[in-house]
């Protein structure tokens, strides 16, 4: 069955870090790109980051770049997301989802595989 | 960065009948326009990629038209399971970006 779950949320206080995971099962991230999507409370749908098939290529939001690491570990077919310097803007549920056709990295086919969200709250 | 604008932001209709969103983008990106489809407490789910087709299991009745910056999703018979939020997302090139969504109520 081809699925992604996310773990990893929790609250963090602003200025640290946290790091989310995604373990993925029924395809291979030698195959596909995935991104990470955020939603805040009671909005909408923001872009964080992309990692290609291959792991070479990364893509991040303007608003994450520098503070934000998207990476994978292929062996044990997991995505992270590591978070730095945590702001009160940053809390939101963050979904990892695979580009819809194998190899692309950008998800012009849509993106077709979403997990249920890691939840993740910035407060002091 | 290219942004998307949806309207309306919501709109209300009746089982049976016709609703169009439509999506704008600020600079032409050919027809790499995706609509997703979220229900309350769920992740969105993929309906229409490259501006027109239909990702399978997705009903008939939901329809999606355009090119260049323009760009309609339309449900041609409001059905009760519709109830949602719809984003449109631009794919043509990083970063990527969301429109603010449209709210589907009856």
């Amino acid at each position: 069955q081809v699925q992604v779950v996310e773990s990893g949320g929790g609250v963090v206080q602003p200025g640290r870090s946290q790091r989310l995971s995604c373990v993925v099962s029924g395809f291979s991230l030698n195959s596909y790109a995935m991104h990470w999507v955020r939603q805040a409370p009671g909005k909408g749908l923001e872009w964080v980051a992309a990692i290609s098939f291959d792991g070479d290529i990364q893509y991040y939001a303007d608003s994450v770049r520098g503070r934000f690491t998207i990476s994978r570990d292929t062996s044990k077919n997991r995505l992270f997301l590591q978070m730095t310097s945590l702001t009160v803007e940053d809390t939101a549920v963050y979904f990892c989802a695979r580009v819809g056709t194998t190899r692309n990295l950008l998800p012009r086919y849509g993106m077709d595989v979403w997990g249920q969200g890691a939840a993740v709250t910035v407060s002091s | 960065d290219i942004q998307m604008t949806q309207s309306p932001s919501s709109v209300s209709a009746s089982v049976g009948d016709g609703v169009t969103v439509t999506c704008r983008a600020s600079q032409s990106i050919s027809n790499w326009l995706v609509w997703y489809q979220q229900k309350p407490g769920n992740p969105p789910k993929l309906l229409i990629f490259a501006a027109s087709t239909l990702q399978g299991g997705v009903p008939s009745r939901f329809n999606g038209s355009g090119s260049g910056t323009d760009f309609t999703l339309t449900i041609s018979s409001l059905q009760p399971e519709d109830v949602a939020t719809y984003f449109c997302q631009q794919a043509y090139t990083f970063p990527v970006t969301f429109g603010g969504g449209t709210k589907v109520e009856i």
